[in-house]
């Protein structure tokens, strides 16, 4: 089965700096890579996706990258805020089949004023 | 829509209890699945179902789902332990196989576990 990792565990920057977040997956197989972004004491909420015929996807300050051919893809946060301090999960499937979605461990950011 | 809907909320069990965990969705979605959250283990797959009439388990021992319609998916404690206290997330989703198209998961807000 899959099998995703994701560093670091924790990221510590300061205000205005960038974060990046990296995770490896296992299944070559998989196709779409979503990342959540987990508030203390709330729910994940999906914050971007990309799907595997596309290298990289900008969402305003958060972009995604993939490498296929590595097998890994990375979360950049520019401009960091204290908003965007939260737990961050990185997530692979292959959706071709009934396979479930496999999460990284997550990465604890947090954004230093 | 009120998206995914978990109850309790929170909930202390002692050890040997049985409880069922109620997850609802609205969404009209064929996949629902059932994670715990704890700390820096990230999110773990329990069971899943990628329809009504079907499940999937992913840990062996400890749980029970059903999924009689598309909307509910309960998860059931059968013999309670203090190792299955956590956060238990829901969450819902199209069945990525009908689409040819990015369907995130909606996740519901967890139910606190504690066993004693």
């Amino acid at each position: 089965g899959e099998n995703v990792e994701q560093h670091p565990s924790t990221l510590s920057v300061q205000e205005g700096d960038s974060a990046v977040i990296k995770c490896t997956y296992s299944d070559s197989a998989s196709n779409y890579f979503p990342w959540y972004k987990q508030e203390l004491g709330k729910r994940p909420q999906l914050i971007i996706d990309i799907r595997s015929n596309v290298g990289e996807k900008k969402d305003q300050r958060i972009a995604v990258t993939l490498n296929k051919t590595a097998k890994h893809f990375s979360l950049h946060i520019t401009e960091t805020q204290p908003e965007d301090s939260a737990v961050y999960f990185c997530a692979a499937i292959n959706t071709g089949t009934a396979s479930k979605l496999t999460f990284g461990t997550g990465t604890r950011l947090q954004v230093t004023l | 829509n009120a998206g995914v809907t978990q109850t309790p909320k929170f909930h202390i069990l002692k050890t040997g209890q049985s409880m069922t965990l109620q997850c609802a969705q609205d969404m009209n979605h064929g996949y629902m699945s059932w994670y715990r959250q704890d700390p820096g283990m990230g999110l773990r797959l329990i069971y899943y179902s990628a329809a009504a009439g079907t499940t999937d388990k992913e840990v062996p021992n400890g749980y029970n789902v059903s999924r009689l319609n598309t909307e509910d998916f309960p998860l059931r404690l059968v013999s309670a332990a203090p190792s299955q206290t956590s956060v238990y997330l829901c969450a819902s989703s199209y069945y990525y196989a009908d689409r040819d198209c990015n369907q995130p998961q909606h996740f519901g807000d967890g139910t606190r576990l504690s066993i004693l």
